[in-house]
């Protein structure tokens, strides 16, 4: 079975403080690990992927395989980051089903 | 980038009336589409897979003659909520893999029983 856990339902910084968001995920073989995000009333958008090791507007992601995490994280928050994160997983062939996190509520206060 | 359309955006039927919402892959072709549905302040719950030309796959405890998923090309997939209940009510989500980007999701569709 495929599962994310994302602990912090909500989790609030103030602008310029590094955040972490976390994810834990348990798969058996390799997964593929996703962060999404969506911002107010807008649809869920591709962060970044761990296999393609980009930053995206300044969020990385480290899939650390010995604690299955794919934590996301930024050094310096800013207020447009407030949105909801969604962690996800899914297997590595194609069609696989894609499992979500229950996902985390960030605000940046100003 | 990769573009899923997803049709309507909102729709309000009477209790026991059918709605069927449309999910569109504009710029590639979809080998595999799946919906979910998000609760307010909840995450997506995958409801099926379909993928085209097959019959779908539904997850546990989703009443497959109630969601009807049609995928009859590799560019649309439709879903249908036959006799539609209250308990209906929610956002239902498209997902379409298949462009070489992983996953990219329609803006979802509110559905509103009365």
């Amino acid at each position: 079975a495929q599962r994310v856990t994302q602990p912090e339902k909500l989790l609030s910084v103030f602008k310029g403080a590094p955040v972490e968001l976390k994810c834990n995920y348990s798969y058996s073989g390799s997964p593929e690990l996703f962060w999404y995000v969506q911002y107010s009333r807008q649809r869920l958008q591709l962060l970044l992927r761990h296999i393609s090791r980009e930053s995206i507007k300044g969020f990385t992601a480290d899939l650390n395989k010995g604690e299955t995490s794919f934590h996301l994280k930024k050094p310096f928050a800013q207020e447009e980051d407030s949105a909801m994160y969604y962690c996800a997983l899914s297997g590595r062939f194609s069609g696989s089903r894609l499992t979500f996190g229950e996902g985390t509520q960030l605000t940046v206060n100003p | 980038g990769a573009v899923v359309s997803q049709h309507p955006s909102r729709v309000i039927c009477k209790s026991g009336t059918s709605v069927k919402i449309e999910c569109r892959s504009l710029d590639f072709q979809a080998t595999t589409m799946f919906w979910y549905r998000q609760f307010p302040k909840q995450s997506l719950m995958l409801m099926a897979t379909s993928n085209e030309g097959s019959k779908a796959t539904y997850e546990q405890g989703v009443e497959k003659d109630k969601f009807l998923i049609n995928h009859a090309s590799l560019t649309l997939s439709t879903l249908t909520v036959t006799s539609a209940h209250p308990e209906d009510s929610s956002f239902y989500i498209c997902s379409a893999s298949g462009s070489g980007d992983g996953y990219t999701f329609g803006s979802g569709t509110r559905l509103t029983v009365v």
